[in-house]
């Protein structure tokens, strides 16, 4: 099973919700990682999770609260958001953090809409 | 400190054709890996290919293959016998083996269009 998924593919909420998005691989990689990207622009890497140990947060506002409950799964819980957080999210896994050889998997993203 | 350069925002291509996508790159690690990913409307993204930097041979697989030339910091993607299925935009990425082994640099990517 090479894939990632994601849940929900899309999403809208409000600025006063609370809400969670959802990856899951089942590959064994160690290393997950939280994307966001705009439309027509490089994905940016918000955090990274190595061995269910937070290893990289990109100074994400703390209304992004992510969690790693297990090896496979990967979550990004949402409160306050701002319609400037509208994006894809993406979710991507790989073997290893440190590993200049892994490719990362993605999954198909959540497309998150703030009103 | 990493950087990957897409000089080409945008690229046309006739059907079965062959296409070169540019990328450069700049990076103090003495180690890393090259990925070339594929983004269709759909929003996923596909890994196509990977280079390593101690890699003697340029990597193929398929329809696509790296121009890899380490002295000019360039690797290059072609794409032969080019498809409709192959519209989509490309990002040229990297991973240092050592320093930022966790974070993957994109270039701003290649919004690349097959004509019928």
């Amino acid at each position: 099973d090479t894939e990632v998924t994601q849940t929900p593919k899309h999403l809208v909420m409000g600025m006063t919700n609370k809400k969670s998005l959802k990856c899951e691989q089942h590959m064994g990689h160690r290393a997950m990682y939280w994307y966001k990207q705009k439309a027509k622009k490089p994905p940016e890497l918000m955090f990274v999770y190595s061995y269910e140990k937070l290893s990289i947060n990109e100074s994400v506002p703390s209304r992004f609260s992510p969690e790693c409950p297990n090896s496979s799964l990967l979550n990004l819980h949402l409160h306050a958001l701002q319609p400037e957080d509208s994006a894809l999210y993406l979710c991507a896994s790989s073997q290893e953090e440190a590993g200049g050889q892994d490719e990362q998997f993605f999954g198909p993203g959540t497309r998150l809409t703030v009103l | 400190a990493q950087k990957i350069t897409q000089t080409q925002p945008g690229m046309f291509v006739q059907e079965k054709e062959a296409v070169t996508l540019d990328c450069t790159y700049d990076t103090s690690d003495p180690s890393y890996g090259l990925f070339w990913y594929k983004q269709p409307s759909s929003g996923e993204m596909i890994f196509l290919i990977y280079q390593g930097s101690y890699d003697q041979q340029n990597a193929t697989e398929g329809r696509y293959s790296l121009n890899f030339q380490k002295a000019r910091k360039s690797a290059n993607l072609v794409i032969s016998a080019s498809q409709l299925g192959d519209s989509a935009m490309y990002f040229c990425a990297m991973r240092g083996f050592n320093t930022n082994a966790g974070k993957s640099t994109f270039g701003d990517g290649t919004t690349l269009t097959v004509k019928p």
